[in-house]
């Protein structure tokens, strides 16, 4: 059975303080990795799509790489306009396109 | 980047009635859409895929007599709550396929009184 898994739930940094969320990930074949961002009460944002290990994509203060089990999202010196609820979502090869299947999320919270 | 709009942000409702929300692809055509549902302090969880032109496909457990999805153009989907009860009170939310990325809309939250 397919599983994304997200550490940590929630992270409370202090600006400038560069952390890591972690998507780990089991799929019968992968299509592609994404990552969202979600503030309270929206629809989620686009961030990244991955398709290959070894993949990275930058985009600001982030940073997302991907290995055969796992996806990083780095966020270097973040800001208080970064706190947002992170998704991360898998695509199954063997799934239509765009059926995706999420994690839990890791609200991050960057205090001044 | 693409624009998926959905309407309405917020709808109250009372037990039994049924509710209609619209998703619409601003700057593209959708063939596919994709309806979210998300309760508090959860992840979205699929809900069904909505076809240009014919049935939609539920995931397993959603009930498709309940959720009525109809998505007659290229641009629109409907997802509608028939005789909607307190516990199908959640965020709903769509997305839409734009080339290899996938949009979503800025959620509504059914609350059933």
């Amino acid at each position: 059975e397919d599983q994304v898994t997200q550490s940590p739930e929630a992270l409370r940094l202090q600006e400038g303080e560069s952390s890591s969320l972690n998507c780990s990930y089991t799929v019968s074949g992968l299509r592609g990795l994404f990552w969202y961002r979600q503030d309270p009460g929206k629809g989620p944002e686009f961030l990244f799509t991955l398709y290959s290990a070894g993949e990275e994509k930058e985009k600001e203060r982030l940073k997302a790489t991907l290995t055969k089990k796992e996806s990083f999202l780095h966020i270097t010196a973040p800001k208080p306009e970064d706190s947002a609820t992170y998704l991360c979502a898998v695509q199954a090869s063997t799934d239509s396109w765009g059926k995706l299947q999420f994690g839990a999320g890791t609200q991050v919270v960057v205090t001044p | 980047g693409a624009v998926v709009s959905q309407h309405p942000s917020r709808v109250i409702c009372k037990s039994g009635t049924s509710v209609k929300i619209e998703c619409r692809s601003l700057d593209f055509q959708a063939t596919t859409m994709f309806w979210y549902r998300q309760f508090p302090k959860q992840s979205l969880m699929l809900m069904a895929t909505s076809n240009e032109g014919s049935k939609a496909t539920y995931e397993q457990g959603v009930e498709k007599d309940k959720f009525l999805i109809n998505h007659a153009s290229l641009t629109l989907s409907t997802l509608t709550v028939t005789s909607a009860h307190p516990e199908d009170s959640s965020f709903y939310i769509c997305s839409a396929r734009d080339m290899e990325r996938l949009f979503f809309g800025s959620g509504t939250q059914l609350s059933v009184l």
